[in-house]
C-alpha cells in the first residue's frame, strides 16, 4: 500500500520560505510522477509542481519562480520549496502520487502570519 | 491555461436521488494520441485527503461504488451519482490534467437533505 505523509511548520512567517516534506512508503519515488497541490480556505484548488520519476520537474507559472519541486531518494522523500510567502499563501498542502494522483497525503495546513 | 468551469456549486439532494455534476474546459482534453480524456473526479470528505474516484473521464478507480459514473468527452464531461447515500456528503472536483499548468474546477459541495 503506498502512503504519503506531509510534514512540516506549520507557521510561517511573511517573506520567509516555506519548507515541506513528503515522505513516501511503499513505492519508490524513481518510478512515476509526484505532485504537489494546496487548497485555499474557500475552497479553490491549486496545482504546483511535479517531480517526475527522472527528477524533471514542472512548476505552475502563476507560481513563478518561487517554487521548487526536489527529492532525495535514498530516503523516498520528496520536498516543496516557496519562497517569498504571503498571507495568500495560507492553505492547506498536499503531496499526491500519479499523472492523476491516485494517492493523496493526510495534508499539512500552513498559516503564513507574522 | 486551461480554464475548468465547474456547476452547479452545491447542491442538496435526499438519500436515494441522483446529482449530476459538470465540468466544461476551455481546451479539449482529448488525446488524438490515445483517445484517453485526460480528466480525472475526485471527492473530498471534511476533514479528509481528495480521494480519486474517476480518471480518464470515466475508468472508476479501484474499489469506488457503482453509483459513481464519468461521461464526457473533448470538453464536456460529467460525474453522476445515482442512488447518492448519506456518506457522499463531500465537495467535488475536476482535474485536467491534459496540459500544465494542471487546473481544477472551482469544486462543488453536495448535502444530504
Amino acid at each position: 500500500e503506498v502512503q504519503l505523509q506531509e510534514s512540516g511548520p506549520g507557521l510561517v512567517k511573511p517573506s520567509q520560505s516555506l519548507s515541506l516534506t513528503c515522505s513516501v512508503t511503499g513505492y519508490s519515488i524513481t518510478s512515476n510522477y509526484w505532485g504537489w497541490i494546496r487548497k485555499f480556505p474557500g475552497n479553490k484548488m491549486e496545482w504546483m509542481g511535479y517531480i517526475s520519476y527522472s527528477g524533471s520537474t514542472s512548476y505552475n507559472p502563476s507560481l513563478k519562480s518561487r517554487i521548487s519541486i526536489t527529492r532525495d531518494t535514498s530516503k523516498n522523500q520528496f520536498f516543496l520549496q516557496l519562497n517569498s510567502v504571503t498571507t495568500e499563501d495560507t492553505a492547506t498542502y498536499y503531496c499526491a502520487r500519479g499523472n492523476y494522483y491516485r494517492d493523496w497525503g493526510q495534508g499539512v495546513m500552513v498559516t503564513v502570519s507574522s | 491555461d486551461i480554464v475548468m468551469t465547474q456547476s452547479p456549486f452545491s447542491l442538496a439532494v435526499s438519500e436515494g436521488e441522483m446529482v449530476t455534476i459538470n465540468c466544461k474546459s476551455s481546451q479539449s482534453l482529448l488525446s488524438s494520441g490515445n483517445q484517453k480524456n485526460y480528466l480525472a473526479w475526485y471527492q473530498q470528505k471534511p476533514g479528509q485527503s481528495p480521494k480519486l474516484l474517476i480518471y480518464y473521464a470515466s475508468t472508476r478507480q479501484s474499489g469506488v461504488p457503482d453509483r459513481f459514473i464519468g461521461s464526457g468527452s473533448g470538453t464536456d464531461f460529467t460525474l453522476t451519482i445515482s442512488d447518492v447515500q448519506a456518506e457522499d456528503l463531500a465537495d467535488y472536483y475536476c482535474l485536467q490534467h491534459y496540459s500544465s499548468p494542471f487546473t481544477f474546477g472551482s469544486g462543488t459541495k453536495l448535502e444530504i437533505k
